[in-house]
């Protein structure tokens, strides 16, 4: 694998249901971001891990929960969600945390029923 | 607030026919303008940075150029492989994320 990866890469959930994202990036960087992209909006940042530490939270629902275990892995726990979720979910990795160059996963697809 | 305005929205060329694309920003104390393509049902790839007034960088058919108030994207002789949207980015000097724009969806016709 090379570049940053995310599973899976569609998902559908009912309004009740747990579900988790996953990224891993293989390019030896140490930030990671979560976006959101919706249909004609700019990309929202949701969340920014540097050297698996939380910098950034712009005010996201809780019903996010982001989680780094380590610079390669970040996971978006998602609960209880609300059809106006649904949207692209982009991970991306930089070298550092300062918002310089980002590379960006293909995206989750979520669907919110 | 930090602001990032492209347009148009959508253009529509014929192979062969150069344009260009706008990206309008207001960032207090940019420190990087950023150019990124995006693929439908993809994530972005990223382009250029530009870090400087009157700094330029290409690639392929493609020229990013920056000034005080706005970045261009030349795209010249494009081919329908150029299709997509292409988004730019702004960051500032004392905030840790980039402000994207909206994007223009590029189609080129063959």
């Amino acid at each position: 694998e090379t570049g940053v990866t995310q599973t899976p890469r569609h998902l559908v959930m009912g309004m009740t249901n747990k579900k988790s994202l996953k990224c891993e990036q293989h390019l030896g960087h140490n930030a990671m971001y979560w976006y959101k992209q919706s249909a004609k909006k700019p990309l929202e940042l949701m969340f920014v891990y540097s050297l698996e530490e939380r910098v950034e939270n712009n005010s996201v629902p809780s019903r996010f929960s982001p989680e780094c275990p380590n610079s390669s892995h970040l996971f978006l726990h998602l609960h209880t969600l609300q059809p106006e979720d649904s949207a692209l979910y982009l991970c991306a990795s930089s070298q550092d945390g300062q918002g310089n160059e980002q590379f960006f996963g293909p995206g989750t697809r979520l669907t919110v029923l | 607030e930090d602001q990032v305005t492209q347009s148009p929205e959508a253009l529509r060329l014929q192979e062969g026919e150069s344009s260009s694309l706008n990206c309008s920003y207001t960032v207090s104390g940019l420190r990087g303008l950023f150019w990124y393509r995006q693929d439908p049902g993809k994530g972005p790839e990223f382009l250029f940075t530009l870090y400087s007034a009157g700094e330029e960088k290409e690639k392929e058919r493609l020229k990013a150029t920056l000034t005080k108030k706005e970045s261009f994207l030349h795209i010249t002789a494009p081919k329908p492989e150029d299709s997509a949207t292409y988004l730019c980015a702004g960051l500032s000097g004392s905030a840790r994320q980039l402000t994207f724009g909206s994007g223009t969806q590029l189609t080129v016709l063959p």
